[in-house]
């Protein structure tokens, strides 16, 4: 199974913050990854996928970046609803593995 | 619009069983593959099965404990859950995979709201 390791775990900002969060996979994976947005008691929400695409209807300020081992999602500036966990997702290889996550909390 | 939901979770006893439902609407749900993705109580996200129109695919986790299936004239997708185990214990999601057609491994643009499965004596 390829790992998918998030860093930072958690990660603590202000609003108007520049953010990056890194996903490492354990094997290549090119740019097939997909990017999460998860708040308390919700579904996870589609983001980013195949590294940098845009989902429709997500804001700019989210962007992605990467590939081969190490794939990167930037908030450009942070708003007050972006506080929330961010998953990765690879889909390169079965089985499909997520990241273990990056809380993002108000500093 | 895309709708998923799911139905069916609830407290289970260890070694018990339990069949959890997602229905879908908005969508032609037969050209689709449609993904169960659990989340253990402050855990991350795990993929658990998959279900399109060639077969079926299971976590090593669940694989001879889990059987998913589904009812294309219903729109809806199954999770049978046998030899439950404490660590079973999650919020379980059913997942759109975002292509149509054959592709077995993508990435998810809908997902249900979850349904609880605790796993407790």
């Amino acid at each position: 199974d390829i790992q998918m390791i998030q860093s930072p775990s958690t990660l603590s900002a202000s609003v108007g913050d520049k953010v990056t969060i890194t996903c490492r996979a354990s094997l290549s994976i090119s740019t097939w990854l997909a990017w999460y947005q998860q708040k308390p008691g919700k579904a996870p929400n589609l983001l980013i996928y195949k590294a940098s695409n845009l989902q429709s209807g997500v804001p700019s300020r989210f962007s992605g970046s990467g590939s081969g081992t190490e794939i990167t999602l930037t908030i450009s500036s942070l708003q007050p609803d972006d506080f929330a966990s961010y998953y990765c997702q690879q889909y390169n290889t079965y089985p499909i593995t997520f990241g273990q996550g990056t809380r993002l909390e108000i500093k | 619009e895309v709708q998923l939901v799911e139905f069916g979770g609830g407290l289970v006893k260890p070694g018990g069983s339990v069949r959890l439902s997602c229905a879908a609407s908005g969508f032609s749900f037969s050209s689709y593959s449609i993904n169960w993705v659990r989340q253990a109580p402050g855990k991350g996200l795990e993929w658990v099965s998959s279900i399109n129109m060639i077969g079926s695919f299971y976590a090593d986790s669940v694989k001879g404990r889990f059987t998913v299936s589904r009812d294309d004239a219903n729109n809806s997708v199954y999770l049978q859950m046998n030899s439950l185990r404490a660590d079973d214990t999650a919020i379980y999601f059913c997942a759109r995979l975002a292509a149509a057609g054959t592709t077995p491994i993508y990435y998810f643009d809908s997902w249900g709201q979850g349904t609880p499965v605790t796993v407790s004596s």
